[in-house]
């Protein structure tokens, strides 16, 4: 199946700092790619929805300042946690869709704000 | 918003066993795909089926779809400690082209 990578895979900041996540898709061009987050045992929420060269659709209750998505590329998605605090520690998997209605999805990035 | 809900939340069996978790959606989808998560780690995807399926099976993996019902279910034949995970599904609308995940079910495989 397609490779999608996750960088960097964990990450620690100090509050008030900003994050950046980057997604990638290795071997296929990806125009639509997710950002999910998922806190500890519970499951994956999305977040947004990013399309290659346009602004990204967020979903209710994501603050879209504080959560910059870039999808610059064909390839590449990138996911600016602004001004982060401990609430936004968490887990943040991309996915990045194929043909048709296939979705591969990254390792995931660790993020923990202290 | 989450879609799926996934029941049972938690099961806990011997190994050898089978395990049978159970995915509800509420609204029309085009494909429902169900992934593993060990604790910590990515997803693994396991197997995905169309609206116009009705079962599937890889290795020890079964499948099924209803969808009058709107539900599936993934069952695993003689499980083994190592099928200790989360368990997901997650439903595909084309009209939204987004997947929206179940609530999940840990499973745990004692040896």
């Amino acid at each position: 199946g397609a490779v999608v990578s996750q960088h960097p895979s964990r990450v620690i900041c100090k509050s008030g700092t900003s994050v950046k996540i980057e997604c990638r898709s290795l071997d296929f061009q990806a125009t639509t790619m997710f950002w999910y987050r998922q806190f500890p045992k519970q499951s994956l929420m999305l977040m947004a929805t990013s399309n290659e060269g346009s602004k990204a659709t967020y979903e209710q209750g994501v603050e879209k300042d504080k959560f910059l998505i870039n999808h610059a590329s064909l390839t590449l998605s990138t996911l600016t946690v602004t001004s982060a605090h401990p609430e936004d520690s968490s887990f943040y998997i991309c996915s990045a869709g194929g043909i048709k209605d296939e979705q591969y999805f990254g390792p995931g990035t660790r993020l923990t704000v202290t | 918003s989450q879609q799926g809900e996934e029941d049972p939340q938690a099961l806990s069996i011997q190994e050898g066993e089978n395990a049978t978790m159970n995915c509800s959606y509420k609204t029309s989808i085009n494909n429902l795909q169900w992934y593993r998560q060990n604790s910590g780690r990515g997803l693994v995807h396991l197997i995905l089926i169309r609206s116009n399926e009705r079962e599937k099976h890889s290795g020890r993996l079964r499948v099924t779809l209803d969808t009058s019902k709107k539900s599936s279910s993934l069952l695993i034949t003689a499980s083994r400690a190592a099928d200790t995970a989360s368990y997901f599904c997650a439903t595909f609308t084309s009209g939204t082209y987004k997947y929206i995940f179940g609530t999940g079910t840990r499973l745990k495989v004692l040896a």
